[in-house]
């Protein structure tokens, strides 16, 4: 167990709905990554947060957006769902913003129908 | 430029033997390679990392071994029992300008099949 959390595991929705992901991470980490993992791109890079600011930015369609809160948990919005966007999307979260570890959560799985 | 191109896609081993996987780089500002271990249905775990100021490292049967100059990277999987049996993935990572780090640019990964 890797101390990240996300909930839901699973999440069944139409095409044009909007879901939000949500993503705890491991306790006085400061630095969360979403990363998305698809049959066709593989794991692929979409936002990092540190301490509420967004860091870095990766392969991120304009329809998703994210943020962190306060208590540094983070939520990946997802909105204009279309078919293509069905895949696991992941959590990770490291201790700072330069720090190697980075660690996963057990994800969401996303089906858009 | 920032592609990680890992081989082979799928590999099988015996029980006792030893697995190799692959994987080379493009992007000469990537500063820690880690590889992750993942089950079916379950998020990629941390399994060994190196920097590019070492030519190897080993934890227990797993073993990094960095070529910089060729730019390329493999896991080598001592002993490989049933129970390692998953997908392997390699990564990359650069830091950014002002010192952050940027996500990391995974290969496309290994099934890796140990047979008893």
């Amino acid at each position: 167990d890797s101390g990240v959390t996300q909930t839901p595991k699973h999440l069944i929705t139409a095409t044009g709905q909007r879901v939000t992901l949500r993503c705890s991470p491991r306790s006085g980490d400061l630095s969360v990554y979403w990363y998305q993992q698809s049959l066709d791109q593989g794991l692929q890079f979409l936002i990092q947060y540190y301490n509420g600011e967004e860091r870095a930015k990766g392969n991120i369609l304009e329809r998703f957006s994210a943020q962190q809160f306060p208590d540094l948990h983070s939520e990946l919005n997802l909105s204009s769902l279309e078919l293509g966007d069905s895949a696991l999307y992941f959590c990770a979260s490291s201790s700072t913003t330069s720090s190697y570890e980075q660690y996963f959560g057990p994800g969401t799985r996303l089906t858009v129908t | 430029q920032q592609q990680v191109k890992q081989s082979p896609q799928s590999l099988i081993v015996q029980k006792g033997g030893i697995s190799i996987i692959n994987c080379a780089y493009e992007n000469t500002a990537f500063d820690y390679f880690p590889w992750y271990q993942q089950f079916p249905g379950k998020g990629p775990a941390l399994l060994i990392a190196i920097r590019p100021d070492v030519s190897e490292k080993k934890e227990g049967r797993f073993t990094i071994s960095f070529n910089k100059s060729a730019k390329q990277f493999s896991l080598h999987i001592m002993d490989s029992q049933p129970g390692d049996s998953a997908t392997y993935f390699c990564a990359a990572r650069s830091l950014l300008w002002g010192g952050g780090a940027d996500g990391l640019t995974f290969g496309k990964g290994t099934h890796l099949i140990i047979q008893p």
